[in-house]
Order: structure tokens, then C-alpha cells, then sequence
């Protein structure tokens, strides 16, 4: 799936800040990040559409969005957490439809 | 509160047979409902979504119908194959401003020869 890229694929850290990044090439006006923990359904985290930000679930203020544009998604994540190992995956959808949700590849973020 | 019941973890089945899955929801609303699909180590990908008009979504030769009077929207495909095998999630879209996919816990399903 190239329409929707992450990066990084892999990522190990210890207690460190990273960000992760996310372009769409679908035209769509939404975007979003997923967590999705071992064993578990995604479970929504942050929703965007047109550059706003529509949806805040309760996720720990160590994790920061941004939307620079329309087709760009970015995860900051400041002194990661065990708990915080997942595969977060950035989805995209044109208007805040779910009906053709893109998921991305995911990046896998495995914390030491 | 709204949410999504898939009550099968583990479905294994021999191939050619027929395959279902359970999905029920809870909502005050009328939600849209979908099943995802996510294979290993890949991303989920909707497999179908139901219609408003009623009309029976399939896809892959897989169909749901969603009944409103059970609320359930239950996967089904008249035979199951070896590359069927995979995790398959009922969600729910509650349509609140900003919607947001309530996914069900998933149900494991392993096609055997």
C-alpha cells in the first residue's frame, strides 16, 4: 500500500521522544492515528480533518499530533512507556466518513 | 454505552465450508456497521460496510445483512478458503460529529484443508 506511507516501519526505544510520520496521496481531508496493542482492536487516538483537530481520546499528554497539511500526519511521542508498545497506524478518509477508511501500513513501536 | 460484540475469539473451519461470524451492536442511534479485515502483520482493510437502503453489501464473496430488529450485522460466505484465514473485526460508526470506529475484539478466523 503506497497511498498511504509510515515512518518509521520499526521503531525501538527506550525513554526517548520520537515522531512519527505519515503521508496520504489520496486527496482525502481526514486523517487519523490508531493504536492498536498486542492482541487488541485499533483503538482511536487522534482524528483530523482539514488540518483540525476534530477527535482527542484519552491518550497520555506524552503523545502530541500535528497536521502540517492536509496530507501530512506526525506522532510525537516524548518519554515513551512500556505500555505505549504498539503498531500505530495512520488512516485517511475523505471527510470525516469512515465509509473508505485507508489504513497505512502501521509503525511498530516496541519501547525497552 | 454504544458498543460492538463479536462473541467468537477463535473460529477454525475446513475449507469449502460455509463461514460465520457473529456481530452485534449496542447504540441508542442507527450506526453504520463494517467489517474490517487484517491479516498477519498487515494493516486492516474494510472488507464491507453496511447500506442504509438495506441492500446486502458483499465483497470477496463475502456478504452481511445488517437487522435492525437483532441488531446484528453477521459475516457470512458460502465457502470458506485457505487465504480466508485471518483476524476479521465488526465496527460500528455511531455518526457523532467526528466519527469514530467503535472496532469489536475481533474474531480469529483459521480455514484448515
Amino acid at each position: 500500500n503506497t497511498k498511504i506511507t509510515q515512518s518509521p516501519r520499526y521503531l525501538i526505544l527506550g525513554r526517548a521522544n520520537k515522531s512519527l510520520e505519515c503521508e496520504q496521496h489520496l486527496g482525502h481531508n481526514a486523517m487519523y492515528w490508531y493504536k492498536q496493542s498486542a492482541e487488541k482492536p485499533p483503538e482511536l487516538m487522534f482524528l483530523y480533518n482539514l488540518k483540525q483537530l476534530i477527535r482527542n481520546e484519552t491518550v497520555p499528554s506524552r503523545f502530541i499530533p500535528e497536521c502540517p497539511d492536509s496530507s501530512k500526519l506526525l506522532l510525537h511521542i516524548s518519554a515513551v512507556d512500556p505500555e505505549d508498545s504498539a503498531v500505530y497506524f495512520c488512516a485517511s478518509s475523505q471527510g470525516q466518513s469512515n465509509e473508505r477508511l485507508f489504513f497505512g501500513h502501521g509503525t511498530k513501536l516496541s519501547v525497552l | 454505552g454504544d458498543s460492538v460484540t463479536q462473541t467468537e475469539g477463535l473460529v477454525t473451519l475446513t475449507e469449502g465450508l460455509p463461514v460465520m461470524l457473529n456481530c452485534t451492536y449496542q447504540s441508542t442511534y442507527s450506526p453504520f456497521l463494517f467489517w474490517y479485515v487484517q491479516h498477519l502483520n498487515e494493516a486492516p482493510k474494510l472488507l464491507l460496510k453496511s447500506f442504509t437502503d438495506n441492500k446486502r453489501p458483499e465483497h470477496q464473496g463475502f456478504h452481511a445483512t445488517l437487522h435492525k430488529s437483532s441488531s446484528s450485522f453477521h459475516l457470512q460466505k458460502s465457502s470458506a478458503q485457505l487465504s480466508d484465514s485471518a483476524l476479521y473485526y465488526c465496527a460500528s460508526d455511531y455518526g457523532s460529529s467526528g466519527n469514530k470506529l467503535i472496532f469489536g475484539i475481533g474474531t480469529l478466523l483459521s480455514v484448515k484443508p
